[in-house]
């Protein structure tokens, strides 16, 4: 069974990038594709993007000028980065596991991030 | 970009037949997935491909998708039912949720 853990800083300053990672255990970060998706407190879902396993990346049209979205192979984990906080980016970031076109089968257990000052 | 609406919130007794609608241009050509929200929980995936039931959902949950509108139904709905739940689909290669449908178990 393939487990998503999210980590990195819990608190970020306006203007600056949001950075977090998903390590990928019980199974290869290979043939899969690697998302992002975030939920503002009380709000819906956002997705924000994937990356393959072999580097390719489509991000939402919304956020695509903010983003990248990157995987490391060698370590198992994939990558997120978010340029240019505010406030409105405070959520909780959520990496997730589809097949291409596909449902998301795997989640991990969210990350909550605070855009502050 | 598409866009996928559900009603903000469907309340039923525990027993009752629970319809949550998804709306979208076309969305019968599309491949629609059905997530389970509980409170401070993961989202859950309860449908995939507009009627398949992952191992361990129960068969209460069905789903349906035709012209314009795709919907989750929960049939003898229990308490733990109540959660939000969220309609997706990939429109190309970006991928779209509905806003979410709150199911309030009266």
């Amino acid at each position: 069974q393939v487990q998503l853990q999210e980590s990195g800083p819990g608190l970020v300053k306006p203007s600056e990038t949001l950075s977090l990672a998903c390590a990928v255990s019980g199974g290869s970060i290979s043939s899969y594709y690697w998302n992002w998706i975030r939920q503002p407190p009380g709000k819906g879902l956002e997705w924000i993007g994937f990356v393959s396993h072999s580097g390719d990346t489509s991000y939402n049209p919304s956020l695509e000028s903010r983003v990248t979205i990157s995987v490391d192979t060698s370590k198992n984990q994939f990558s997120l980065k978010l340029s240019s906080v505010t406030a409105a980016d405070t959520a909780v970031y959520y990496c997730a596991r589809a097949e291409w076109l596909s449902e998301f089968d795997s989640w991990g257990q969210g990350a909550l991030v605070t855009v502050s000052s | 970009s598409y866009v996928l609406t559900q009603p903000p919130s469907v309340s039923v007794a525990p027993g009752e037949t629970a319809r949550i609608t998804c709306g979208g241009d076309n969305i019968g050509s599309k491949s629609v997935h059905w997530y389970q929200q509980r409170p401070g929980q993961v989202p859950m995936l309860v449908i995939y491909y507009d009627d398949d039931r992952p191992s361990g959902i129960p068969e209460r949950f069905s789903g349906s998708n035709s012209g314009n509108t795709a919907t989750l139904t929960v049939s003898r709905v229990e308490a733990g039912d109540e959660a939000d739940y969220y309609c997706q689909v990939w429109d190309n290669s970006d991928l779209v949720f509905g806003g979410g449908t709150k199911l309030t178990v009266l």
